[in-house]
């Protein structure tokens, strides 16, 4: 049972252009997710994160948008740059009730052509 | 500012031996936390130390162990290995404070086993 769902696995756009990666969770329990980048050898690298209390969260070009409601987010990247293709995982947490394990999705493959 | 460093990067074992990875955590972090990543997947959460305890644990056997020391760096154990130990192992770290704690990870050990 997936808690945490990237449902593309993959995702292509032209250099210049919006870059919208989606994740999908169903642990109502969750509070805190976060967006990791992973480049090929080495470990996933932090971009951003919101807590639940918030619905949206800015740090330059990353955008991250979290509606409750439809139990969704989205990471933003505007303008996409080709430094920025790489494995995009969404992951949460439910610190309120006492976890702090991070539940990853499968990842998104974001190319970003020149 | 030294990042999470583990060890080995790389390394290759039989089925049935024992194998230790180990972990130094990113300087001011006090917590550790492990994950098992098998390819196409996204990362997933074996264990995570705090005050040389283990303050919670995933869905992994007990051949799976670890160990905290009074420096906050940590090893990861794994006893009587099978072919599915086969994965990239992560180290990540954080500080212990109230509410969400982000995971800063390092560059992971790949283990194959034979």
């Amino acid at each position: 049972d997936q808690q945490v769902k990237q449902n593309s696995p993959s995702l292509s756009v032209q250099e210049g252009r919006i870059s919208i990666l989606n994740c999908d969770y169903t642990n109502s329990m969750f509070d805190y997710f976060l967006w990791y980048k992973k480049y090929p050898a080495e470990g996933p690298t932090f971009l951003i994160s919101i807590s639940s209390i918030k619905d949206k969260n800015e740090d330059g070009r990353f955008t991250v948008f979290l509606n409750k409601s439809a139990k969704h987010l989205s990471l933003h990247i505007v303008p996409s740059q080709p430094g920025d293709s790489a494995v995009y995982f969404c992951a949460a947490s439910a610190t309120g009730a006492g976890s702090y394990q991070l539940t990853f999705g499968k990842g998104t493959k974001l190319s970003v052509i020149p | 500012d030294a990042g999470v460093t583990q060890s080995p990067t790389h390394l290759i074992k039989t089925r049935g031996q024992q194998v230790t990875l180990r972990c130094s955590p990113k300087s001011g972090h006090d917590t550790v936390s492990w994950y098992q990543q098998a390819l196409g997947q996204g990362p997933q959460f074996i264990f995570q130390y705090y005050e040389e305890e283990e303050r919670q644990r995933g869905n992994f056997p007990d051949r799976f162990s670890g160990h905290q020391f009074p420096n906050y760096s940590s090893e990861l154990n794994v006893n009587a290995l099978l072919l599915g130990d086969s994965a990239l192992y992560l180290c990540a770290s954080s500080l212990k404070g109230r509410g969400q704690e982000t995971q800063y990870f390092g560059p992971g050990t790949r283990l194959l086993v034979l």
